[in-house]
């Protein structure tokens, strides 16, 4: 068990809907980040937060946002989704910024969209 | 930018023998360098990580790994290979710090144990 704990776990829905997926880092760690795992795209960066503020945008659409509120948990809105969004999408949290740290990864969360 | 290739997206291996899962790097920073392992239905979950203190790095279930500069590699090795090893592994780089803090992953190797 890493710490992170994302939910919901699973998630079935359809084209055009939005969902949003929750993940609360492990204790102490102040960075959170959100990867996206699909068999065609591999593990890509999506998005990064440390302490409340945007730190870093990877390969994250704009139909994609993401906040991290000031309990440091952090949420990844998806919208208008599509069929090629369905994907396991993982958070992961740091102690601090800088890629010296630790990165601990949730169990992902599996989203189908049908 | 940064990148990471993995040298085969699948390695077979008897139960007992070596396991060498290949990662070339591509960084215009010294890098930060990290094995991660995924078991099926599961997350990521660290194996090891190079942060310039020492080239050979040691990490969980006996898996360890030699930063080569000259080569820009960092291959993962185990001794022996157990039946419980068989997974998803995923070479990642990071930066230097300032920017993107997340990793670059390369596309994992599959990894079989035969019995």
């Amino acid at each position: 068990d890493s710490g992170v704990t994302q939910t919901p776990k699973h998630l079935i829905t359809a084209t055009g809907q939005r969902v949003t997926l929750r993940c609360s880092p492990r204790s102490g760690d102040l960075s959170v980040y959100w990867y996206q795992q699909s068999l065609d795209q591999g593990l890509q960066f999506l998005i990064q937060y440390y302490n409340g503020e945007e730190r870093a945008k990877g390969n994250i659409l704009e139909r994609f946002s993401a906040q991290q509120f000031p309990d440091l948990h952090s949420e990844l809105n998806l919208s208008s989704l599509e069929l090629g969004d369905s994907a396991l999408y993982f958070c992961a949290s740091s102690v601090g910024p800088g890629a010296g740290n630790t990165i601990y990864f949730g169990e992902g969360s599996w989203l189908t969209v049908v | 930018a940064q990148s990471v290739t993995q040298l085969g997206s699948h390695v077979s291996v008897s139960e007992g023998a070596l396991v060498l899962l290949r990662c070339n790097y591509s960084s215009s920073v010294p890098p930060y360098l990290f094995w991660y392992v995924q078991y099926p239905n599961q997350g990521l979950q660290l194996l090891l990580k190079y942060t310039s203190a020492a080239t050979l790095v040691k990490g969980i279930n006996d898996f360890e790994a030699e930063f080569k500069k000259s080569k820009t590699s960092f291959h993962l090795t185990k001794p022996s290979a157990h039946m419980s090893d068989a997974a998803e592994y995923f070479c990642a780089v990071g930066g230097a710090g300032g920017g993107a803090d997340g990793l670059t992953f390369g596309k994992g190797t599959h990894l079989i144990i035969q019995p």
